[in-house]
């Protein structure tokens, strides 16, 4: 499938458990994203990238951990997971240069018990 | 830090009726600005990008205004519809990252 997409969609799991949320794009864009979104808050950054094996923190990337070894793929890692860290979370991509203009994913809803 | 806000939170529109939103940010040196819509447990799409430059972009019914001095910004959303409802996303770009608004949640009456 052309573009960007997340997986899983949905996902339940239990305090303290390791999650990985997955993102591949099709575009070959060099710089992607993860955001999550919760209520009163709106999109905030957790990690960006701007190319392979390039990674750098965001607004909230406590509790998170990314890797970037190939350009499409850019895995977002809850080590730990909290409940505080129910939210839903999108992964964008954008091309060199244009972190401005930014598709994104559909997103996964992440609930921790 | 950037702060972007968005008033109101949420508004009902009878159908017909045109919108108004309004977004505003605390850092004028943007790249530039974005709006967005977003349904429910989707994700985002984008409907308008506007140039620092520039001062305002139009889309069929849609029509963004951007005041960089002010540091606010109109969507004009013309002669709703009931498929207009979604939550639009106000997002300014800078430093290789957008900064988001809150949303205004939108409901069209029919």
């Amino acid at each position: 499938d052309a573009g960007i997409t997340q997986s899983p969609r949905y996902k339940i799991t239990e305090t303290g458990r390791q999650v990985t949320l997955m993102c591949h794009q099709t575009w070959s864009h060099s710089y992607m994203f993860w955001y999550r979104q919760d209520l009163g808050h709106g999109l905030r950054l957790i990690y960006y990238s701007a190319a392979a094996d390039i990674t750098d923190k965001g607004e909230v990337p406590d509790g998170y951990v990314v890797s970037r070894s190939k350009t499409e793929n850019f895995p977002l890692t809850l080590e730990s997971a909290t409940r505080s860290q129910t939210s839903v979370y999108f992964c964008a991509s954008s091309e060199p240069g244009r972190a401005d203009e930014q598709f994104f994913g559909p997103g996964t809803r992440l609930t921790v018990l | 830090k950037q702060e972007v806000t968005q008033i109101p939170a949420a508004l009902s529109v009878p159908e017909g009726e045109n919108l108004v939103l309004n977004c505003s940010f605390t850092d004028s040196a943007i790249y530039n600005l974005q709006w967005f819509r977003q349904d429910p447990g989707k994700g985002l799409t984008s409907l308008l990008l506007i140039q620092s430059s520039q001062r305002e972009q139009t889309s069929g019914r849609l029509n963004a205004s951007l005041d960089k001095s002010s540091g606010r910004s109109t969507l004009y959303i013309a002669a709703s519809q009931p498929g207009d409802s979604a939550t639009y996303l106000c997002a300014v770009s800078g430093n290789n990252r957008l900064a988001f608004g809150k949303g205004n949640q939108v409901v069209v009456i029919p």
